[in-house]
This record gives C-alpha cells, sequence and structure tokens, in this order.
C-alpha cells in the first residue's frame, strides 16, 4: 500500500537555526499538508498546498515558515528561525483530490525538538 | 469553522461494541463529518466518512442523526489496537480539516 514518508524521524536544533522537514507524499497525489502537534496537544492545521503555491494557511504558519515542493516527489516545511516553542511533532500529508477525495494519507511524522 | 464536541475519553472492554459520540449542531449542509484516529505515537488515519446516510466499512460504522447534529462512530468490536483518539472533523469550504481534542478510548483487555 502506497505510504507518506518523511524524512528525519527526529530532529534536535538550537534556537534561532533554520530545519527543513521533508516528505514524500504518495506519488499521484496533487495536495499537501503539514500539520503539527506539540506534547499532548490536539492536531493543528499548518499549510496546504497545490498546484506549487498555497491554498491556505492557519495563523500559526507565520513568516518564518515556508513549504516547497522543489522537485516532482518531496514536499519540504522550512522553519527559518526556530524558537523552543516549535517543538512539536509535524505531520505531512497528501490526498489526490480534495474535495472528491476523503482520505488524507497522514505521514509518520517528524519529531523536532528545538533546545 | 464548524465545531464538533466529543467526551474527552471513553473505556470499553475488549470483543465489545463502542459508540463513540460527536456533536457537530452548526454543521452547515455541504460539510462532510469525517472520523480520524490517532494510536500512539503514529500520524493519524483516516476512519469513516459520511454527508447524510449511515456508512459502513471495514474499519468501522458511522451513524449519522437525521438532522446531521451529530453522529456516532461504532466500533462493532474493540480490540486492544483500537485504543487511540477518535476525531470527529467536519471539512469545511476550504477544505482544510481542523481537529478538535478528540475522545481518547481506552479498550480494557
Amino acid at each position: 500500500e502506497p505510504e507518506v514518508t518523511q524524512t528525519p524521524s527526529h530532529q534536535v536544533t538550537q534556537m534561532g537555526q533554520e530545519v527543513i522537514l521533508r516528505c514524500v507524499p504518495i506519488s499521484n497525489h496533487l495536495y499537501f499538508y503539514w500539520y503539527r502537534q506539540i506534547l499532548g496537544q490536539k492536531v493543528e492545521f499548518l499549510v496546504s498546498f497545490y498546484n506549487n503555491e498555497i491554498s491556505e494557511k492557519s495563523e500559526i504558519f507565520d513568516d518564518q515558515f515556508s513549504v516547497e515542493r522543489p522537485d516532482g516527489s518531496n514536499f519540504t516545511l522550512k522553519i527559518r528561525s526556530t524558537k523552543l516553542e516549535d517543538s512539536a511533532m509535524y505531520f505531512c500529508a497528501s490526498i489526490y483530490r480534495d474535495r472528491d477525495s476523503y482520505e488524507q494519507y497522514f505521514g509518520p511524522g517528524t519529531r523536532l525538538t528545538v533546545t | 469553522d464548524a465545531k464538533t464536541t466529543q467526551p474527552n475519553s471513553m473505556e470499553s472492554n475488549e470483543e465489545e461494541p463502542v459508540h463513540l459520540p460527536c456533536n457537530h449542531s452548526t454543521i452547515s449542509g455541504t460539510d462532510y463529518i469525517h472520523w480520524y484516529r490517532q494510536l500512539p505515537s503514529q500520524g493519524p488515519e483516516y476512519v469513516i466518512h459520511g454527508l447524510t446516510s449511515n456508512v459502513n466499512n471495514r474499519m468501522a460504522s458511522l451513524a449519522i442523526a437525521e438532522d446531521r447534529k451529530s453522529s456516532t462512530l461504532i466500533l462493532h468490536r474493540a480490540t486492544l489496537r483500537d485504543a487511540a483518539v477518535y476525531y470527529c472533523i467536519l471539512r469545511d469550504n476550504n477544505n482544510d480539516m481542523r481537529f478538535g481534542a478528540g475522545t481518547r478510548l481506552t479498550v480494557k483487555p
């Protein structure tokens, strides 16, 4: 069964450093998402991406965040200058067609620890 | 955003049915009701979805009230592997999924 993969599984970084989290969505999917989950809290929507541009973004997704699909397979989330409060699990998800599809496929997540 | 309300936690015995309720009194006519679950240390996974009619799949059943203001996810025979946080989510017009706190299901052997 096809799956969404994410690398690395765990990233430790120092406050103020830039990090790039990588995701490989399912190959024929067209819509891509990033979510985060702070330990013990709910899953929070960050951004959706379609046709090489951001479709929607939440209030969390400020200027420190950016997303990119640099090639036909990877989908990345960049945090320019990490803060302690960015420590969380980051999940990537993809879906074939948005309104007509119902199942978002989630990756296993990247645990980001900012020290 | 249309909101959902779920109990914080529920318990079930293994091999017994589980009914997980969700209230969504402000649902709009075009909102689909989705259920996802998150097993420990994993990403969310799709369980089931519906619009107006009750739905069944290999994982669960979804019972939707006639006025669509509430729904119930039914696990017919809970197993230990069903212990997870279950999220009831409405897909809004922007197609973004907004997760609530969900219901933490504990399954006792």
